[in-house]
C-alpha cells in the first residue's frame, strides 16, 4: 500500500517531442504529489508538484496530470530539450508525516 | 555555503572498517532525512530525524547507526558493511511549514563501496 510505481523505466525522445512519465499509487491518505528532477552527480530536486484536489498543474514547459479516481498522476514535458536529460522520481506523502514514498525512477535522454 | 552539504563525495570501505558520513544543512530546516539510493530501486528512507529526535527508522540494520547532534547536522556511522550496501547515500532536510507538504532539499550525495 505505501508503493509508488513509476513507468517507464527510461525514455528516449527526439528534441521537441513530449515526453510523459506516468506513476501510480494505492494509499489514499497520501496528499501531496512532487516530482524530483535528478542529474548526474547531483542530488534529486524539487521540479513541480500537486495535491489531489486539482487534476492539472503547469510550470513552465512541465506539467502534472492527476486522476484521483484511477489513483494516477502523469508528468508531461513540453517541447522537451537535451538539458531536460534527467532520471525524474515521482514522489507522494501526506500531511504531517515524514516519510516520501518514491518511484522508481525514470532516465530521459532527449537526443538533439 | 549553502543548501545541503555531504562529505565525502566518495568513500571506498573494507566490510571490516569503521566509518562515517556527514551532512551539513545550511537552510533552517528542522527535519533532516537518509536516504539510500540503488540502482533501478525507489529511493529507500532509512532515518528521520525531528528537532534532533528520531521519528523515523526503516527496519535498517544495526551496522548504520544515525547520529544528530544539532538541527543543522547528521552523521551516518557504518561499519562491518556488506557489499550489498554499496550505494548512493543522499541527505535531505525540509522545513514543517503546517501545510503538510513535504519539500525535501537534497544533498549531492556520498557514493558509497563495500570491498
Amino acid at each position: 500500500q505505501q508503493q509508488v510505481k513509476q513507468s517507464p523505466q527510461s525514455l528516449i525522445v527526439q528534441k521537441g517531442g513530449i515526453p510523459i512519465i506516468n506513476c501510480a499509487y494505492e494509499n489514499t491518505a497520501f496528499d501531496y504529489f512532487p516530482w524530483y528532477q535528478q542529474f548526474p552527480g547531483k542530488g534529486p530536486a524539487l521540479l513541480i508538484a500537486i495535491r489531489p484536489d486539482v487534476s492539472e498543474k503547469k510550470e513552465g514547459r512541465f506539467t502534472i496530470s492527476f486522476n484521483k479516481s484511477a489513483k494516477q498522476f502523469s508528468l508531461h514535458i513540453m517541447d522537451s530539450q537535451p538539458g531536460d536529460s534527467a532520471t525524474y522520481f515521482c514522489a507522494a506523502s501526506y500531511t504531517g508525516g515524514f516519510k516520501t514514498i518514491f518511484g522508481a525512477g525514470t532516465r530521459l535522454f532527449v537526443k538533439a | 555555503e549553502t543548501g545541503v552539504t555531504q562529505t565525502p563525495r566518495h568513500l571506498v570501505m573494507g566490510m571490516t572498517n569503521k566509518k562515517s558520513l556527514k551532512c551539513e544543512q545550511h537552510l533552517g530546516h528542522n527535519a533532516m532525512y537518509w536516504y539510500k539510493q540503488s540502482a533501478k530501486k525507489p529511493l529507500e528512507l532509512m532515518f528521520v530525524y525531528s528537532l534532533e529526535e528520531r521519528v523515523e527508522n526503516n527496519s535498517v540494520p544495526s551496522r548504520f547507526s544515525p547520529e544528530c547532534p544539532n538541527s543543522s547536522h547528521l552523521f551516518l556511522h557504518l561499519h562491518t558493511l556488506q557489499p550489498e550496501d554499496s550505494a548512493l547515500y543522499l541527505c535531505a532536510s525540509s522545513q514543517e511549514q503546517g501545510t503538510g507538504a513535504n519539500v525535501l532539499t537534497f544533498g549531492a550525495g556520498s557514493r558509497l563501496t563495500v570491498l
